[in-house]
């Protein structure tokens, strides 16, 4: 089946740790989104990429980082530096920068311990 | 900035009655997307149906359409005959036309409750 899977659906941060995120589809998709979800809030740009080897910053990209060397995989690390990492982390993608339509994954949970 | 907003954060409604959600927002744009996105409690998003602006006649995907109205910056999302699965929270997002940022502007978001 086609899709886009996030791994693990629930994760938890020490303090002063860096964890990493896991984002996989097998769309053949060219772009791929990062968002943030917070209680009672719609989802909000983190990162994204248009094609392997390129990103842009989203509106809230202190305090995470990703890669794209692999045009199924965008993992997102959110580092020590993001202070309230608490939150709902969704992925997306598209065809590309003429298909304006995001599929998204199920969502990693994360938690600070 | 573009800005969403869905003034209402909960409603209810019977099951086989329909219900209108309301979205509004904000842009300079004149070409645009206009989505309803569907995200049930296992917190997966679901596309529900779209809308471009340039396109007059209104979107229909099965029992949800969308009464759009550009000149009031107006995209609301109205179910028919609602069913139990249907329940879930519903967002309204924004995307400009290519060439842009690619990102999608959320609502808050409105969640449904249907009642049997």
């Amino acid at each position: 089946d086609g899709g886009i899977t996030q791994s693990p659906k629930y994760l938890f941060r020490k303090e002063g740790q860096n964890v990493t995120l896991s984002c996989e589809q097998n769309l053949n998709h060219d772009a791929m989104y990062w968002y943030r979800q917070d209680p009672g809030q719609g989802l909000r740009l983190i990162y994204y990429s248009q094609i392997v080897n390129d990103f842009q910053k989203g509106d809230i990209a202190e305090g995470y980082s990703v890669s794209r060397e692999k045009k199924e995989s965008f993992p997102l690390t959110v580092t020590s530096a993001q202070k309230n990492p608490t939150a709902f982390y969704l992925c997306a993608s598209s065809m590309g920068p003429r298909e304006n339509i995001q599929y998204f994954g199920a969502g990693t949970r994360l938690s600070v311990l | 900035a573009q800005t969403v907003t869905q003034s209402q954060p909960e409603m209810s409604v019977q099951e086989a009655e329909t219900v209108t959600l309301s979205c509004t927002y904000d842009t300079s744009e004149s070409d645009y997307y206009l989505f309803w996105y569907k995200q049930p409690p296992s917190r997966q998003m679901i596309l529900v149906i779209r809308q471009e602006a340039y396109k007059q006649q209104n979107a229909t995907e099965n029992r949800f359409s969308v009464n759009f109205q550009k000149a009031a910056k107006s995209f609301s999302l109205k179910i028919s005959d609602s069913q139990l699965g249907d329940a879930a929270m519903y967002f309204c997002a924004y995307r400009r036309p290519q060439g842009g940022s690619e990102k999608l502007v959320f609502g808050k978001g409105t969640k449904l409750t249907v009642n049997p």
